[in-house]
């Protein structure tokens, strides 16, 4: 069963910190996708990332950064220069695939709460 | 930017009478997910359809009742609820794959509508 661990519940930094939010995930596929959301107080889940496990390049953009390694599978998300908008929910994601039609299916962890102050 | 729209945002309904959830997608999606978000947890997937034809039906009470009119529209018709259904409830769609299992197909959520029960 695939499972992923988001061990921090809620994180709180003061504007202008840099903060890693961690993910550890669990599968026994060996092609998988990893996602990240972040989920404001508004209520939607915003996309931020989608990585596949044959990838293990960093990616940047902006301020956010992600941190992919296979053998820790761990897939972490560093915010920069943290601002108060940035404070929101967020969620890492393990997709499996479903054997039928062009659905996915999304395993979330727990979701890291970031309180951005100022 | 997301392109899956969600109406109501809001809605209080008593639990005898009958509402319904209406979400809508024009991204050329061939695949609509409806997910139930309790607060403080992580979104259950409730239902998904695949070329407008219902594929995944997790367990879900039929007081819920999902229907897909067409590739771009998805509706949660909700009769006889119970206070402890009140969540917000979340619209998704992903698109078409190109590989076989699709298990890496982002899924793009809608802003939810919030229903309460009373």
């Amino acid at each position: 069963a695939q499972k992923v661990t988001q061990a921090q519940t809620e994180i709180s930094v003061v504007e202008k910190e840099d903060v890693t939010l961690d993910c550890v995930y669990e599968t026994r596929d060996t092609t998988y996708y990893l996602f990240w959301y972040k989920q404001p107080p508004s209520g939607e889940l915003v996309f931020l990332i989608r990585r596949n496990s044959f990838d293990e390049q960093n990616e940047i953009s902006g301020r956010y950064s992600w941190n992919f390694q296979k053998s820790t599978s761990s897939f972490n998300f560093t915010i920069t220069a943290s601002q108060v908008v940035d404070s929101a929910v967020y969620f890492c994601a393990l997709s499996e695939a479903y054997s039928t039609g062009t659905a996915s299916k999304l395993t979330f962890g727990t979701g890291t709460r970031l309180q951005v102050t100022l | 930017d997301t392109e899956v729209t969600q109406t109501p945002k809001h809605l209080v309904m008593g639990m005898t009478n009958k509402k319904s959830l209406k979400c809508e997608q024009h991204m050329g999606h061939r695949a609509m997910y409806w997910y139930k978000q309790k607060a403080k947890k992580p979104p259950e997937l409730m239902f998904v359809y695949s070329y407008e034809k219902l594929s995944i039906n997790e367990s879900v009470p039929s007081r819920f009742s999902p229907e897909c009119p067409n590739s771009s529209l998805l509706n949660l018709h909700l009769h006889a609820l119970q206070p402890e259904d009140s969540a917000l409830y979340l619209c998704a769609s992903s698109p078409r794959g190109s590989s076989p299992s699709n298990s890496g197909n982002t899924i793009y959520f809608g802003e939810g509508s919030w229903l309460t029960v009373v």
